[in-house]
């Protein structure tokens, strides 16, 4: 069972909009580590925030976290169709084990 | 071109046979992850193991699943004996030890057990 939730599910918007995908989670953390899966295929990783930082960018990736609130938050940044794929969150704890939340399925539509 | 390997990438099987899958971690990764998923219950984390040793494998029905590392470039996922709710998609990843850092996934090997 996962530890988290993520939202929205399954999110749908036009190429250039921004995307934001929310993750919360209940246990501590030592980072928060967000993956995109392309239909049956491996997940890939994106980016890592560590338990003392706030934000943290990666081109057109932005990621939050809030440890006050458990929670964090991926934003995509003028989207493309290339895009479209689901987007997971992984909690990394301090023996770096990786639990990961259902995903948000994205779709991006030119 | 580091990557983890699964085989097979795909496996039919009747229920009730022994099913083995495979993975070979990265070169100089010393922890591994067994994750399966569906549509239903997502990703979920079977066992991990780091320098070979089991870490957790709270999330592995033990009644017919097994995991072992017979070596630092093998690990092993057995299911004995198989059944239809097994089939899903099984996915091995392996990390560096040491501070905060990513998983590198397998392709996967997607089991069907009819």
């Amino acid at each position: 069972s996962q530890q988290g939730e993520e939202d929205p599910q399954a999110l749908s918007i036009q190429e250039g909009e921004n995307a934001t995908m929310n993750c919360s989670y209940k246990t501590s953390i030592n980072n928060l580590q967000w993956y995109r899966q392309n239909s049956g295929r491996g997940l890939v990783h994106l980016i890592l925030i560590r338990s003392n930082e706030r934000e943290k960018h990666s081109g057109r990736l932005r990621v939050t976290l809030d440890t006050s609130k458990k929670s964090s938050s991926l934003l995509i940044t003028a989207s493309r169709a290339a895009d479209t794929a689901s987007y997971f969150c992984a909690r990394g704890n301090a023996g770096n084990m990786l639990t990961f939340g259902g995903g948000t399925r994205l779709m991006v539509k030119p | 071109d580091a990557r983890v390997t699964q085989t097979p990438r795909d496996k039919v099987t009747e229920m009730g046979q022994e099913v083995t899958m495979r993975c070979q971690p990265i070169l100089g990764h010393n922890t591994v992850f067994w994750y399966r998923q569906t549509m239903m219950q997502g990703l979920e984390l079977l066992a991990y193991f780091r320098n070979r040793a089991p870490l957790d494998d709270s999330g592995m029905p033990k009644d017919r699943f097994s995991a072992e590392m017979p070596d630092a470039t093998l690990a092993t996922l057995k299911i004995q004996p198989s059944e239809p709710r097994d089939s899903a998609v099984y996915f091995c990843a392996s990390a560096r030890t040491g501070g905060d850092t990513e998983a590198f996934f397998g392709q996967g090997t997607r089991l069907t057990v009819v």
